[in-house]
């Protein structure tokens, strides 16, 4: 069946921009993640969302990032008057449930702020 | 949130058996420990997940002693297609405290 998808795969915006970015988990899947990679760095949990509950936001790192799922499905990544330091590819993933199941990853949103 | 910890990098020769270890000297009692592999520009795939003593697949093994404040990724005979980074990740059954580590970069030569 398909898997993860993300869209764009590459964003190029002028600092101080809004974008949105997509992830289109695996279908059934109850929880979806996004996290982001700077260059040669390992992976930065953001934030996640359980079926209806209200989502884990605790590794947002400012109030100019946001997320929201809707309808238990398709999730949109939001960020705010954009920063150079905000470049790094974002990462999607699903799981099944919430069982500590395996995580399955979309291939990334490669974000670069000029 | 147990932290984990990896060698930043590891360097093996083809046909060479590849264990990477983590510690995790904080893992909570319902905790799974479950490894993962990343090539550049893409995402992680999933390797193995474990929750105590030893687990294989077609892939590798994953041995856990009992107090589970390790774990040892195994990967038989490495081939140069095995030059990833590899995370240990270490996490609650609601998922919610699942963190990526640095990951251990393995680079294998022929």
């Amino acid at each position: 069946g398909a898997g993860v998808s993300q869209s764009p795969s590459n964003k190029v915006t002028e600092k101080g921009k809004d974008v949105e970015l997509r992830c289109d988990p695996i279908s059934g899947h109850t929880a979806l993640y996004w996290y982001r990679q700077s260059l040669g760095q390992g992976l930065e949990f953001l934030i996640y969302f359980q079926g209806n509950s209200a989502p884990d936001k605790s590794g947002l790192p400012s109030d100019r990032f946001s997320a929201e799922r809707t309808g238990g499905s398709v999730s949109t990544l939001t960020i705010q008057r954009t920063q150079q330091e905000d470049s790094a590819v974002y990462l999607c993933a699903s799981s099944l449930d919430y069982t500590g199941d395996t995580q399955y990853f979309g291939p990334g949103t490669r974000l670069t702020v000029l | 949130l147990a932290k984990t910890t990896q060698p930043i990098s590891m360097d093996s020769y083809e046909g060479q058996e590849v264990n990477i270890t983590c510690s995790h000297n904080n893992i909570a009692t319902n905790d799974y420990i479950t490894w993962y592999q990343q090539f550049p520009s893409q995402g992680p795939r999933f390797i193995i997940q474990g929750y105590k003593t030893k687990v294989t697949n077609e892939v590798a093994s994953l041995f856990i002693p009992a107090d589970r404040k390790s774990s040892t990724l195994s990967l038989p005979r490495v081939s140069l297609s095995d030059t990833a980074v590899y995370y240990c990740l270490v996490g609650a059954l609601n998922n919610n405290d699942m963190r990526f580590g640095a990951g251990t970069r393995l680079t294998v030569k022929p």
